[in-house]
């Protein structure tokens, strides 16, 4: 029944090496995001995708992908894992709508940790 | 421009009102936030206030809009040892999809 779900929950990875952090929600959103929390605790958002289409692309790396194959994925690929990947990496939804209040689910969170 | 700001640290003892404070610098906000982070865990919604309005009840919790000041309160009524966590504020500006969230307010209830 987990509304927004996210693999893996923990990530260990050294350095230079490429990773993806999956993404799913069940609620029928139209809207997917990731945010990125880093050690104390500042979250700040990464990507939005509305309906498979890029709707917010903030300054991020390039070496950080998103894709979304379907309105209920959204995954987070990224290439040559620097130190500073380290973080908390969470995924959220929501229903769009100029009308609506655009309330955000999150996910429980990808812990991602670059050696 | 766009910026949060919340004080870093609240401690109460059980049984009390916590009031979590947070102003926000962008006026043309339409919907305002609460989340709450338990550890090890991600944000849950408590609770939002649409822009036009100044207080929001919802059992335990009351919010408070001051859109002349620019500042969104939090007062969670007898406050219990659950209620340990870190709370976010955030803000929606306009129609975009993106929120702008705070740094969190770390509350501390003792026994």
């Amino acid at each position: 029944d987990t509304a927004v779900s996210q693999t893996p929950k923990y990530l260990v990875t050294q350095m230079g090496n490429d990773k993806s952090i999956k993404c799913e929600q069940n609620l029928g959103h139209d809207t997917m995001y990731w945010y990125k929390q880093d050690s104390k605790k500042f979250l700040k958002i990464m990507f939005s995708y509305n309906n498979k289409e890029l709707i917010i692309n903030e300054t991020v790396p390039n070496r950080f992908s998103p894709k979304s194959p379907d309105k209920a994925h959204l995954n987070l690929h990224i290439n040559s894992l620097e130190l500073g990947d380290s973080a908390v990496y969470f995924c959220a939804s929501s229903q769009g709508g100029t009308m609506l209040s655009y309330e955000q689910y999150f996910g429980p969170g990808t812990r991602l940790t670059v050696t | 421009g766009e910026d949060v700001e919340q004080s870093l640290f609240l401690s109460v003892r059980e049984g009390d009102s916590s009031v979590i404070n947070c102003t926000y610098t962008d006026s043309s906000s339409t919907y305002l936030y609460w989340y709450k982070q338990e550890p090890g865990a991600g944000l849950q919604l408590l609770t939002y206030i649409f822009s036009n309005m100044d207080m929001k009840q919802d059992q335990r919790l009351t919010v408070l809009l001051n859109k002349k000041d620019k500042h969104l309160s939090l007062r969670i009524a007898d406050t219990q040892t659950g209620d340990s966590a870190i709370y976010f504020c955030a803000e929606k500006i306009g129609s975009s999809y993106k929120l702008i969230f705070g740094s969190g307010t770390r509350l501390l209830v003792r026994p």
